[in-house]
């Protein structure tokens, strides 16, 4: 079974900070995605990473997919109060699309 | 930007009853899926669709679950006859590929 294990679960930090998430699985996945959701509304999609050792920018954002793309962690620079919420990853079940989601990271960031 | 829009946001329906959520894909995708979320849970895939069929689907899409695209725009879920354990957040997602699928605001949908 494909897991993907997400650190820290809850993580609250000051206005400014910077912070690191991370998606972890045991599996190799085709390509990882990561979505940013707030409460009672849908994943919006930050970025698909497809190349291991990738690494992609998103304004203060920074995604890094590992190079055995088992692994993937999303870099907050200078974080901001609308930068709250909960953060998830995701990837492709293997050989279908069917996506997995991680257990989530909820990020609150106090002005 | 476009978006995925599904309607409606909320739906109460009384148990044993049918419902209909509505999505309307991002033109020119070709990927659609089926999606929920029991609330404090994490979101679970239902269904996938792809070239007017059903291309995957989860032990959760029973026969009381079907999907369509009536008109070649809208894609829907229906549900026969609902249950008390059916209440939760239902997002439709659409792709141009499979790699990336872009969520719609979810339609809230409570059993009584």
């Amino acid at each position: 079974t494909q897991l993907l294990e997400q650190s820290p679960q809850f993580l609250s930090i000051q206005e400014g900070e910077n912070l690191t998430v991370y998606c972890n699985s045991s599996s190799v996945f085709s390509s990882l995605q990561w979505y940013r959701q707030e409460p009672g509304e849908g994943p919006v999609l930050l970025v698909t990473v497809v190349t291991g050792g990738e690494v992609k920018k998103l304004k203060r954002l920074t995604f890094q997919f590992g190079d055995a793309r088992k692994d993937s962690s999303l870099h907050i620079t200078a974080a901001q109060p609308g930068d709250t919420g909960l953060y998830l990853c995701a990837g492709p079940k293997h050989n279908t699309d069917k996506l997995i989601f991680g257990t989530g990271t909820r990020l609150q960031v106090f002005p | 930007e476009p978006e995925v829009t599904q309607t409606p946001s909320h739906q109460v329906t009384q148990m044993g009853q049918e419902v209909i959520l509505r999505c309307v894909p991002i033109s020119n995708h070709l990927y659609f899926y089926w999606y929920r979320q029991i609330l404090g849970q994490k979101v679970e895939f239902l269904v996938s669709f792809y070239n007017n069929e059903i291309s995957e689907k989860s032990e959760i899409f029973d026969d009381q679950f079907s999907v369509e695209r009536p008109d070649g725009s809208n894609f829907t879920l229906k549900i026969r006859s609902t249950k008390l354990e059916d209440s939760a957040m239902y997002f439709c997602a659409t792709g141009p590929r499979a790699d990336t699928q872009y969520f719609g605001p979810g339609t809230r949908l409570t059993v009584l």
